[in-house]
């Protein structure tokens, strides 16, 4: 089964920048996994903010946006608050299963 | 609005089944043959993608690391689907999350979850 593969933390600024990545140990991801993005703050349910790699909800944020870059699928912050705070999870899929990153722990501080 | 309910035992013993159930509201499960499936999450780790099923054409799929214990059904009269879990360890203990797929594999709307823990 396929390994997928996300930094384990990661700390913004107030008002920063960040990009979370998301690889396969298959290689390149490409849109053909059709990468997913979750958030998950402590003690709730994840929520799906990005599906096939960058397509966004009603519910998802402006300031967070999809894309594949460098052989990987990627999540990009612009204007981080403080309530982004969260974990940030990856879905690929692969021929009849999907598999999750291990996950990303976003700090705002 | 399209709402999950996960529901069925907190607490299962060593080696036996554990099963899961999904109520689906504001929305026919057999719908557009839309998919539906589990996610877990064990204490303190990460997401694990557990299965998926079409809820008309009846197509699963597993995760290979569970397939031989698992069974995924769908019953459109109840608007319901469930999860079945064999021979079951302390590993399997985690928050068993059922959702609407967008295709097989994404996830897409999240019930709140059920902690299921293994222990005699």
């Amino acid at each position: 089964q396929a390994v997928v593969t996300q930094e384990p933390s990661l700390t913004v600024s107030p008002g920063g920048t960040v990009t979370l990545t998301c690889g396969s140990s298959t290689g390149v991801v490409t849109s053909d996994h059709w990468p997913y993005w979750f958030q998950q703050k402590p003690g709730q349910a994840p929520r799906t903010l990005i599906y096939d790699t960058n397509n966004k909800y009603s519910w998802t944020p402006a300031r967070f946006s999809g894309s594949l870059l460098g052989g990987k699928a990627a999540l990009t912050l612009s204007g981080a608050l403080p309530e982004d705070e969260a974990d940030y999870y990856c879905l690929l899929s692969y021929p009849a299963a999907g598999v999750f990153g291990g996950g990303t722990k976003l700090t705002v501080l | 609005q399209l709402l999950l309910q996960e529901s069925g035992p907190g607490l299962v013993k060593p080696s036996e089944t554990l099963s899961l159930t999904c109520t689906v509201s504001g929305d026919s499960i057999g719908r557009d043959n839309n998919c539906w499936g589990w996610t877990r999450q064990s204490p303190g780790k990460g997401l694990e993608w557990i299965a998926s099923i079409y809820s008309t054409i009846g197509t699963t799929y597993y995760n290979p690391s569970l397939a031989s214990r698992l069974t995924i059904s769908v019953d459109t009269s109840k608007n319901q689907f469930s999860l079945q879990l064999t021979s079951v360890t302390a590993t399997d203990t985690a928050v068993y999350y059922c959702a609407r797929h967008r295709g097989a594999t994404g996830v897409d709307i999240w019930g709140q979850g059920t902690m299921v823990t293994v222990s005699s």
